[in-house]
């Protein structure tokens, strides 16, 4: 399964929202993962099951979609936020992962 | 808490192997699958299989069959990884994950550069 995301890289201030899409080659229903990477930390689960919050994620991040296509929501933008973020479909093997997102201050 | 270590950057030569390794903690080793996800900036995230500590029964991304074996040591909860046949194109970050589907937990990536 092939995963498009976009954009590949976004620019925004804090206290904005932001939305990253990803789109799936073919139905994944709603199997699919959001993580954030962060230089000198461990990739981080942030959300699974297209819209489920992984514990300790705050409820500022919103997923959704289903299907083939899915949104990644940060609302209200916070200086730890700004980091590369990927989607991952897990609804079959291989798992494959979108080909990521830096958010950068504006 | 759960912790994945995972062993030192690594410079070696093509045509040669390389075994990376992941040690965990803060878990049930043997509860819990690992994954092995490999990172260039061309290619971005690509998984190479999945390994079950309990049984020590694999999956590989057929890309990486033959290339990578995965391995563990339930007596120090460490999972492995060894890369064979080195070239340029295996040089890249690699990640063990745990996790079935979902990776819930990653270890902190090692840099793997082939050159001669």
């Amino acid at each position: 399964v092939q995963m498009t995301q976009s954009p590949s890289y976004l620019a925004a201030s804090p206290g904005e929202s932001v939305s990253i899409s990803c789109k799936a080659s073919k139905s994944i229903s709603n199997n699919l993962a959001w993580y954030q990477e962060k230089p000198g930390k461990a990739n981080k689960l942030l959300i699974h099951s297209g819209s489920t919050l992984q514990s300790g994620t705050p409820s500022r991040f919103s997923g959704s979609g289903s299907g083939t296509d899915f949104t990644l929501t940060i609302r209200s933008l916070e200086s730890e936020d700004f980091a590369v973020y990927y989607c991952q479909q897990y609804n079959e093997y291989p798992l494959t992962f979108g080909s990521g997102t830096k958010l950068e201050i504006k | 808490q759960v912790q994945l270590q995972q062993s030192g950057a690594e410079l070696v030569k093509p045509g040669t192997s390389v075994k990376l390794s992941c040690k965990a903690s803060g878990y049930t080793f043997t509860s819990n699958h690992m994954n092995w996800i490999k990172q260039t900036t061309g290619q971005g995230l690509e998984w190479i299989g999945i390994i079950n500590p309990g049984s020590g029964g694999t999956s590989y991304n057929v890309k990486f069959k033959g290339k990578a074996t995965l391995t563990v040591d339930k007596s120090s909860s460490t999972a492995f990884m060894q890369l064979s046949s080195l070239t340029p194109e295996d040089s890249a970050v690699y990640y063990c994950a745990r996790g079935g589907r979902i990776l819930n937990y990653w270890g902190q990536g090692v840099m793997v550069t082939v050159s001669s």
